[in-house]
């Protein structure tokens, strides 16, 4: 398998722009998160969903983020307007018959600067 | 609410010892805990998940241990190689299966 395959790898964009940052999942794992990891605050869980519903969003800073997952292959997260303390590396996970059996499995992470 | 400590913050060692990075945790009552790494400027790499009814998890030079009762995990390397040289994480499963994440132990190994 590929595994968890992100886009862009590298972002870079200005203040008030719309940011959406992909996510495809490994074939087959029924649950996806997104994190978040900065210096000051470390890695940060935003969001997971299971068989494409979102379970909690309790991690989302604010109504700027949204996150959706149309199918199980596909998920995106957005960022309308940024800001420069969005500026951040994102990861996105996915996992099997979490958290009973498979461990989270990363992406490479997308790096968004906001300017 | 869970928190999740790693000491120490960072660690240099030659090639060939063998090491233990620690891992603590608040609330004892976890699903599992998983031990990553992580290179510069990279995503994290899945080293060992233990579950929450195990004690241990062994992978080549890598053994993780689990002791709930205090809180704790340990995570051994044995015979490094400056190849070992990263960033090592801990996140433990908890609450609403949510990974609560440690700072991390940067290691670096001399030749």
């Amino acid at each position: 398998d590929a595994g968890v395959i992100q886009s862009p790898r590298h972002e870079v964009t200005e203040m008030g722009q719309e940011v959406t940052l992909r996510c495809k999942p490994i074939s087959g794992h029924d649950y996806l998160f997104w994190y978040r990891q900065t210096m000051m605050r470390g890695l940060e869980l935003l969001i997971y969903f299971n068989n494409n519903v979102p379970i909690d969003d309790s991690g989302m800073p604010e109504d700027r983020f949204s996150a959706k997952m149309p199918n199980a292959s596909f998920s995106t997260l957005k960022i309308q307007p940024s800001e420069p303390r969005d500026s951040a590396v994102y990861f996105c996970a996915s996992s099997f018959f979490w958290p009973d059996r498979e461990a989270q499995y990363f992406g490479p992470g997308t790096r968004l600067l906001v300017l | 609410k869970q928190e999740v400590t790693q000491i120490p913050a960072a660690l240099s060692v030659p090639e060939g010892e063998n090491l233990v990075l620690n891992c603590s945790f608040t609330d004892s009552a976890i699903y599992n805990l998983q031990w990553f790494r992580q290179d510069p400027g990279k995503g994290l790499t899945s080293l060992l998940l233990i579950q929450s009814s195990q004690r241990e998890q062994t992978s080549g030079r890598l053994n993780a241990s689990l002791d709930k009762s205090s809180g704790r995990s340990t995570l051994y390397i044995a015979a490094s190689q400056p190849g070992d040289s990263a960033t090592y994480l801990c996140a433990a499963c908890s609450g609403t299966y949510k990974y609560i994440f440690g700072t991390g132990t940067r290691l670096k190994v001399l030749a």
